[in-house]
C-alpha cells in the first residue's frame, strides 16, 4: 500500500530560524513529489514539484530535496517568518493504470513565534 | 488566478438527509477531486473525474457519489448523512496531470 509519512507531527520555532520538515513515502511506481502549504481555514496552495530526476528545488525562502533512492524527502524553510506559520503537507503521486493517483501525508504543523 | 469555489463554507445536516456538496472551477481544469479532511488523517481522495461525465473512486468512496455533467461543476452528494461523515471536504482541480492541484477553502460538514 503506497504510504507517505511525514516528521516531526508538530514543530514550534522562533521568528527568523530556520527549519527542516521531512517526508519518507514507499509510493510507487514514483512519478513526482509536491509539497504544500496549508493555512489556517484555506485549501493547500503548492510550493513546489520534484520528479524522479531532480534532488533540489527552491521556492524563494524555501528548498525541497529528494533522494529518489532513500525515497525521502525534506523542506528546508529558511530565515522563518511568522506568515510560515502554517501546515505542510507532502504529497507523493504514483502513475497506476495511466492516471496519476496522489497520496498525501499527514502534515507538518509549524508555528513561528515572535 | 485560478479560483476554485466551494458553494458552502459552514454547512450543518441532520443524520439520513441527502447533501449536496458545489465545486466550480474557472479555468477550463480537465480534472477535479473531491477530498475530506480528518485531523491526524490528513487528506483522503474519494472520488476524482478526469473529464466531462468521466468518475473514478478513490480510496474512501463509500457513502458518497458525485456528479460531473458540466466540465466546471463536479459535486459530491451524501445519499444519506451520517455522524462519521462530519468533516471538512476540500474541493480541486488541475489542467492536466502533470500540474499541481488548486483547491478551494473547503467546506465544514456537520452532520448531526
Amino acid at each position: 500500500k503506497n504510504q507517505v509519512e511525514q516528521s516531526p507531527q508538530s514543530l514550534i520555532i522562533l521568528e527568523g530560524k530556520n527549519c527542516t520538515l521531512q517526508c519518507n513515502y514507499t509510493v510507487s511506481p514514483f512519478s513526482n513529489l509536491r509539497w504544500y502549504k496549508q493555512d489556517t481555514g484555506r485549501g493547500p496552495v503548492s510550493l513546489t514539484i520534484m520528479t524522479f530526476s531532480e534532488n533540489t528545488k527552491s521556492n524563494g525562502r524555501y528548498t525541497a530535496t529528494l533522494d529518489a533512492d532513500t525515497k525521502q524527502s525534506s523542506l528546508h524553510i529558511t530565515a522563518s517568518q511568522l506568515s510560515d506559520s502554517a501546515s505542510y503537507i507532502c504529497v507523493v503521486s504514483a502513475m497506476t493504470g495511466g492516471s496519476y493517483i496522489p497520496t498525501f501525508g499527514r502534515g507538518t504543523s509549524l508555528i513561528v513565534h515572535p | 488566478d485560478v479560483k476554485v469555489t466551494q458553494s458552502s463554507r459552514y454547512l450543518v445536516k441532520r443524520t439520513g438527509e441527502k447533501v449536496f456538496l458545489e465545486c466550480v472551477q474557472d479555468m477550463d481544469h480537465e480534472n477535479m477531486f473531491w477530498y475530506r479532511q480528518d485531523p491526524g488523517l490528513g487528506l483522503r481522495l474519494i472520488y476524482f473525474s478526469y473529464d466531462v461525465k468521466m468518475k473514478e473512486k478513490g480510496d474512501i468512496p463509500e457513502g458518497y457519489s458525485v456528479s460531473r455533467e458540466k466540465k466546471e461543476r463536479f459535486s459530491l452528494i451524501l445519499e444519506s448523512a451520517s455522524t462519521n461523515q462530519t468533516s471538512m471536504y476540500l474541493c480541486a482541480s488541475r489542467p492536466d496531470r502533470n500540474q499541481p492541484q488548486h483547491f478551494g477553502d473547503g467546506t465544514r460538514l456537520s452532520i448531526l
